[in-house]
């Protein structure tokens, strides 16, 4: 009964590096969601797919790669990190079916960029 | 980009007030919701609103679409020391895409036992 899944769950780089977070869920859900969260901000979109080998730019995709080579798992690159990039990211998917805004988010990935 | 207003940012209440808060766009919205994030966790949606003047309850959480459509309001009654957390209203327009979900910036509860 896992739902989402978020790895690392904190992460630590220096300005420059590359890393991958890894979103996995296991409801067969179609469409899957990478979000930042900023203290004081709401949510907003990096990128989104609506199914397996599809992605999309939401509203802040710069600085950052995504790729849904299996349907369970949604990946956020980043190539060059920079100290704007500090944030909590999450994941988030959605059934087929289901309606707008029912979306299962995962705890979070805490990242710091020196 | 589209923004919503969310109001208070913050609030401070006694356990056992009843809570308000609320969500305006400059745009009219097809779907209002709300959801609530605990400390460390991922936001869990509370309540969504499809068509206008709809009013929906969920259990002590009562939600408004309101009816010019720009806006909708959350109450919470008889508050208890578990609603803490972050609120957040969401919004998408006539049109959007599947990405097109806009979140308000929150409002954060704090209750006092």
């Amino acid at each position: 009964n896992a739902g989402v899944t978020q790895t690392p769950k904190f992460r630590v780089l220096k300005t420059g590096q590359s890393m991958t977070l890894l979103c996995a869920q296991d409801m067969n859900h179609e469409y899957m969601y990478w979000y930042r969260q900023d203290p004081g901000m709401g949510l907003r979109l990096i990128h989104y797919s609506v199914g397996e080998g599809t992605t999309a730019k939401g509203e802040v995709p710069d600085g950052y790669n995504v790729s849904r080579l299996k349907k369970q798992n949604f990946l956020l690159g980043l190539e060059s990190a920079a100290p704007s990039q500090t944030s909590v990211y999450f994941c988030a998917s959605k059934g087929e079916g289901a309606k707008t805004g029912e979306l299962f988010f995962g705890e979070g990935s805490r990242l710091t960029v020196l | 980009g589209q923004q919503l207003n969310q109001s208070p940012q913050s609030m401070f209440i006694q356990e056992g007030e009843d809570v308000s808060m609320n969500c305006t766009s400059s745009s009219i919205f097809n779907t209002w919701l709300w959801y609530k994030q605990d400390p460390g966790e991922g936001p869990v949606l509370l309540i969504a609103l499809y068509k206008a003047g709809e009013l929906t309850s969920n259990g002590r959480l009562t939600a408004q679409f309101g009816i010019t459509r720009k806006d909708s309001f959350l109450n919470i009654s008889a508050s208890i020391p578990s609603d803490v957390g972050i609120y957040f209203c969401a919004g998408r327009n006539y049109g959007g895409s599947q990405g097109n979900l806009i979140f308000g910036k929150g409002t954060k509860l704090s209750v006092k036992p």
